[in-house]
């Protein structure tokens, strides 16, 4: 079965802060790594997606991924209360495999 | 305007009879799914289709159906609903050649079966 952890939270900063939201996953064989933001009766929208090891940077937005240790994380810097919403972690599997295996996500709460 | 629309938004129906909840998408989109959301257990993906005529199951696809006719339509079947499949439905697409990545999901399907 293949997993992927995510601290439920709520993760809750102050405005201006850096957001850490950290995932883990269990698939030695995942390949392609996706953060989703869903607000509030919203659906899903993809904000980042990473494939190699190291950092990618988009704007506001940092996904960290470390395949040794099976760990892939959110950076969001000077979070805004905007920004307040779950984040979802999605990992899926090379070789043809289109089944993504999200978490069940991280609470953040940014606070003014 | 590049879209996935659902329908219905909201749906109460009783044990046994049978619903559609259509999916459609503007982009030519040869990836499409569907996943369920519920409290506590996150997203999970209950058919996927690669293209016309190419279906496949998911991690949860028990009392579901669906087809795919057209490369724009998805729609997902529910023959003989049960309460336990009362939860919130999204239809998602993907760009060709982006495999699971998933870039574009409908608005949500709120279903309630009682």
């Amino acid at each position: 079965q293949k997993e992927v952890e995510q601290n439920s939270g709520p993760l809750s900063v102050p405005e201006g802060a850096i957001a850490s939201l950290n995932c883990t996953y269990s698939d030695r064989g995942s390949q392609s790594f996706f953060w989703y933001r869903q607000y509030s009766g919203k659906s899903p929208e993809l904000i980042m997606f990473i494939y190699s090891n190291g950092d990618k940077e988009d704007g506001r937005f940092t996904a960290q991924l470390n395949k040794a240790s099976q760990y892939v994380s959110l950076l969001i810097r000077d979070s805004q209360p905007s920004d307040s919403a779950t984040y979802l972690c999605a990992v899926s599997s090379s070789g043809g495999s289109y089944i993504p295996t999200f978490g069940r996500g991280t609470s953040l709460i940014v606070h003014p | 305007e590049a879209q996935v629309t659902q329908n219905p938004r909201y749906l109460i129906t009783v044990t046994g009879k049978k619903l559609t909840v259509t999916c459609s998408q503007n982009m030519n989109h040869e990836y499409m799914s569907w996943y369920r959301q519920d409290p506590g257990l996150g997203l999970r993906q209950i058919y996927y289709s690669m293209n016309v005529e190419v279906t496949d199951k998911g991690d949860v696809p028990e009392g579901y159906k669906v087809s795919r006719k057209e490369k724009r339509n998805f729609p997902l079947i529910l023959e003989s609903p049960s309460p336990n499949q009362t939860s919130l439905y999204f239809c998602a697409s993907s760009p060709p050649g982006q495999g699971s990545v998933i870039q574009y999901f409908g608005a949500g399907t709120r279903l309630s079966v009682l």
